[in-house]
């Protein structure tokens, strides 16, 4: 059983459309993080969220928490196709390593 | 900057055989992760360091699996009797320190070294 859900698994769309990727548990975590993985590479960093309802925004990317700090969503504004790849949450509910899990991925695909 | 490197980059090895997987972390990093990622499956904590002490080795999945850190630098993770099941991609991560919840510091990872058992 995932300690984190991730929704949905794959999606496909076109250069420009917005889309929304969601990250949800039944636990509650202290901090989440989003990361970018691409093929053949390590995943990245993309933003931690500590706060139950913050909401933080990188560029055309924007992440929300939730209130109750057991799930947080990923949206994207007007895809371009350098935002393909594998989007990771991960929820850290103590020191990492000990409670520090990660969801399966949104594996993204944006095509020109 | 040098960032986290890893080998070999691929392993192909037969059953029952053992294999050693390196990490170099970034330079002055004391913290470093293990991971393993699955196809479908999100990454799976292994083990992490502190200098050169694993004060947590629980998510190891089998006593055929072991890890050691040497001088506060490159650590070294040994699969004895590999079996088919332990096939995936093999992720390493370093940080400046150890990350706490809530830490908006980052752990950068490898490439990984992806594990092919026959």
């Amino acid at each position: 059983t995932q300690l984190l859900e991730q929704s949905p698994q794959f999606l496909s769309i076109q250069e420009g459309e917005n889309l929304t990727v969601y990250c949800n548990s039944s636990s509650v975590f202290s901090s989440l993080q989003w990361y970018r993985q691409e093929p053949g590479e390590g995943p990245v960093l993309l933003v931690t969220v500590v706060t139950g309802g913050e909401v933080k925004k990188l560029k055309r990317l924007t992440f929300q928490f939730g209130d109750a700090r057991k799930d947080s969503s990923l949206h994207i504004t007007a895809a371009q196709p350098g935002d393909t790849g594998l989007y990771l949450c991960a929820g850290v509910r103590g020191l990492y390593g000990q409670n520090f899990v990660f969801g399966p991925g949104t594996r993204l695909s944006v095509l020109p | 900057g040098a960032g986290v490197s890893q080998s070999p980059s691929n392993k192909v090895t037969e059953k029952g055989k053992d294999v050693e997987l390196r990490c170099d972390p970034i330079s002055g990093h004391t913290a470093l992760y293990w991971y393993r990622q699955s196809l479908g499956q999100g990454l799976e904590f292994l083990i992490y360091f502190q200098g050169n002490s694993a004060p947590d080795k629980s998510g190891l999945p089998s006593d055929r699996f072991s890890a050691e850190r040497t001088g506060g630098s490159v650590s070294t993770l040994t699969i004895q009797r590999t079996q088919q099941e332990d096939s995936a991609v093999y992720l390493c991560a370093s940080s400046r320190s150890i990350l706490l919840a809530g830490d908006t510091d980052t752990q950068y990872f490898g490439p990984g070294t992806r594990l092919t058992v026959l």
